[in-house]
């Protein structure tokens, strides 16, 4: 069965306080691992697709990087604004469809 | 840009009752997801559709559960008779690659 964890649940950062949010997954083969960020009340707003270990994405303040068991979202410099949960998913290499996601994180970032 | 809709946002229903929750995913993607989210808990992939059929069904997708693409642009979400257990956050998603997701419908079953 496909696991996704994410740590820490929560994250509190002062605006400017860089870090980073840790995805572990074990799945049978990785056909893609996904990171979305989630507001309240709406819906995953993707963000970046990972597909295999040593590929980096950048957004703006977000950077996201995948090994053959973990995923890392770093945040550089955050804003009031990038308060949100992010989420990790998986997509798993045995032919599903569906994405199996981890709980996320709850970040915030005070001004 | 383009974007998956759903309505209605909210739905409100009396256990027992049917609910049909409806999307019109992104133009020109191929495949249609549901997926739920009970209120604190984590994204669930309920089902997955393809060329007019369904393509992968997660355990949580189970007699009471039915999906239709009446036309060429609605994707429905049908719960036969709706249980308190029922009551979630629905999310369509499409794709050609990544999935894209919709703003939701809160159901809400009292």
């Amino acid at each position: 069965e496909d696991q996704v964890t994410q740590s820490p649940e929560a994250l509190r950062l002062q605006e400017g306080e860089s870090s980073s949010l840790n995805c572990s997954y074990t799945v049978s083969g990785l056909r893609g691992l996904f990171w979305y960020r989630q507001d309240p009340g709406k819906g995953p707003e993707f963000l970046f697709t990972l597909y295999s270990a040593g590929e980096e994405k950048e957004k703006e303040r977000l950077k996201a990087t995948l090994t053959k068991k973990e995923s890392f979202l770093h945040i550089t410099a955050p804003k009031p604004e990038d308060s949100a949960t992010y989420l990790c998913a998986v997509l798993d290499g045995g032919g599903a469809d569906g994405l199996t996601f981890g709980k996320g994180t709850h970040l915030i970032i005070q001004p | 840009e383009p974007e998956v809709t759903q309505t209605p946002s909210h739905q409100v229903t009396q256990m027992g009752q049917e609910v049909i929750l409806r999307c019109v995913p992104i133009s020109n993607h191929l495949y249609f997801y549901w997926y739920r989210q009970i209120l604190g808990q984590k994204v669930e992939f309920l089902v997955s559709f393809y060329n007019n059929e369904i393509s992968e069904k997660s355990e949580i997708f189970d007699d009471q559960f039915s999906v239709e693409r009446p036309d060429g642009s609605n994707f429905t979400l049908k719960i036969r008779s709706t249980k308190l257990e029922d009551s979630a956050m629905y999310f369509c998603a499409s794709s050609v690659k990544e999935q894209f997701f919709g703003p939701g419908t809160r159901l809400t079953v009292l």
